[in-house]
């Protein structure tokens, strides 16, 4: 069964500081990997999309990383602000023409000021 | 910036009653979705749809819901006869193609079923 697992459930961190979110996945076959953030009560937002072939991704302070081979994601935020409160969601898509999207349960960053 | 909307924002009804939730995708994209989550914990597909026919969808997707582009520009979910477990957020997405590209999320309708 397709799964994504996420560390930590949790974070808080203070304003200015840098964090970063893990993501492991069991998809197979395997087509790309996305992170998310969705703010409380409101859909998520997509911040990358990684194929297999592609190791790192940035969108501005948001940088992710992607091992195939350990079926391995991190998304490292540089110099959090407050705005960066919200639920981070690693998603991973199978392939194939009915391919679904199999998303983690979120880690959820609160940055202090 | 074209965008995914979802009408009703929140949804108030007695279990066992229909509701139709609405989503109006982003114009030029074929692909549309829905997803569910529940208070709390992760999101879940139900359904994606291509060429007015569904192609694929989750167990969650039983005989109690169904989908349909009635116009063309409205996408709706329909829960004929709700459950206390459906209360969830309901978020409609929609993609330029299949699974592989982006999917662009709607802010989501707040089902509550009393």
């Amino acid at each position: 069964k397709n799964q994504v697992e996420q560390s930590p459930q949790s974070l808080i961190i203070l304003e200015g500081k840098n964090c970063t979110l893990q993501c492991n996945y069991t998809v197979s076959p395997f087509s790309n990997l996305r992170w998310y953030k969705q703010d409380t009560g409101r859909g998520p937002v997509s911040l990358t999309i990684m194929t297999f072939s592609e190791n790192t991704k940035s969108n501005g302070r948001y940088t992710a990383t992607l091992d195939a081979d350990t079926k391995q994601s991190s998304l490292h935020i540089t110099a959090s602000q407050l705005s960066d409160s919200a639920s981070y969601i690693c998603v991973v898509s199978d392939t194939g023409a009915n391919s679904k999207l199999t998303f983690g349960k979120g880690i959820t960053l609160s940055v202090r000021p | 910036e074209p965008e995914v909307t979802q009408t009703p924002s929140h949804q108030v009804t007695q279990m066992g009653q229909e509701v139709i939730l609405r989503c109006v995708p982003i114009s030029n994209h074929l692909y549309f979705y829905w997803y569910r989550q529940i208070l709390g914990q992760k999101v879940e597909f139900l359904v994606s749809f291509y060429n007015n026919e569904i192609s694929e969808k989750s167990e969650i997707f039983d005989d109690q819901f169904s989908v349909e582009r009635p116009d063309g520009s409205n996408f709706t979910l329909k829960i004929r006869s709700t459950k206390l477990e459906d209360s969830a957020m309901y978020f409609c997405a929609s993609s330029v193609q299949g699974t592989k590209y982006e999917q662009f999320f709607g802010p989501g309708t707040r089902l509550t079923v009393l």
